[in-house]
């Protein structure tokens, strides 16, 4: 079956860092890979998605590469802010963002001044 | 656009109780709706999918008997815990995809979240 695995965290970074949450996945045939990102308070948010190998999903300075020979979707972002600070969860789905989606465990990032 | 909202936020009951909670689409039609839940430190796992005016799907190992879900309308779907446990306490999320004005610009394949609602049975 299919599963993802990403790193635990938190993660505590200072303002401007750079950012890394690694992302594994597991699955059968192609599937689509996707970044939540769940601020406090609020639901889980698309944050990017890539949809076939060595395509590069972006989205306010965040990035993810699907890379197939190592089944990763690794999430960057050069200059992390305080406003970032949230829960990120990497996910997939066999048929796009409609059906069954499977999630990591989330990874916790916190942005210090 | 494209809000979701769940009611109640928190929910604490007695054990054998029943709760329920309830998923809104605030300015879509949501045709489907997803009912997750969620663990400390666990990811979140899918309980059901329900597509308005159908019976939901259930995945596998999820008793249907104790998570009732209606979905009877395009802005509403309903997760009814019954008889109640404190293994039953988690915390609950929904989603919906579907159609209207609110999804503008957005793909119809993408799912938007309620902000959960976390269960405390005592």
């Amino acid at each position: 079956g299919n599963s993802v695995t990403q790193m635990e965290g938190p993660v505590t970074l200072s303002e401007e860092a750079f950012l890394t949450i690694n992302c594994t996945y597991t699955a059968t045939g192609y599937p689509s890979l996707f970044w939540y990102v769940q601020y406090p308070g609020e639901g889980l948010q698309l944050l990017l998605k890539a949809t076939k190998a060595d395509d590069k999903g972006s989205n306010k300075g965040f990035e993810a590469t699907y890379r197939k020979e190592t089944t990763s979707f690794h999430l960057e972002k050069g200059s992390v802010q305080v406003s970032d600070s949230a829960v990120y969860f990497c996910a997939l789905s066999n048929t796009g963002t409609a059906s069954k989606l499977t999630f990591g465990t989330g990874t916790r990032l916190q942005v210090t001044l | 656009g494209a809000v979701v909202s769940q009611h109640p936020s928190w929910v604490i009951c007695k054990s054998g109780t029943s709760v329920k909670i309830e998923c809104r689409s605030l300015d879509f039609q949501a045709t489907t709706m997803f009912w997750y839940r969620q663990f400390p430190k666990q990811s979140l796992m899918l309980m059901a999918t329900s597509n308005e005016g159908s019976k939901a799907t259930y995945e596998q190992g999820v008793e249907k008997d104790k998570f009732l879900i209606n979905h009877a309308s395009l802005t509403l779907s309903t997760l009814t815990v019954t008889s109640a446990h404190p293994e039953d306490s988690s915390f609950y999320i929904c989603s919906a995809r579907g159609t209207g004005a609110g999804l503008a610009g957005r793909s119809y394949n993408e799912q938007f979240f309620g902000p959960g609602t976390r269960l405390t049975v005592l």
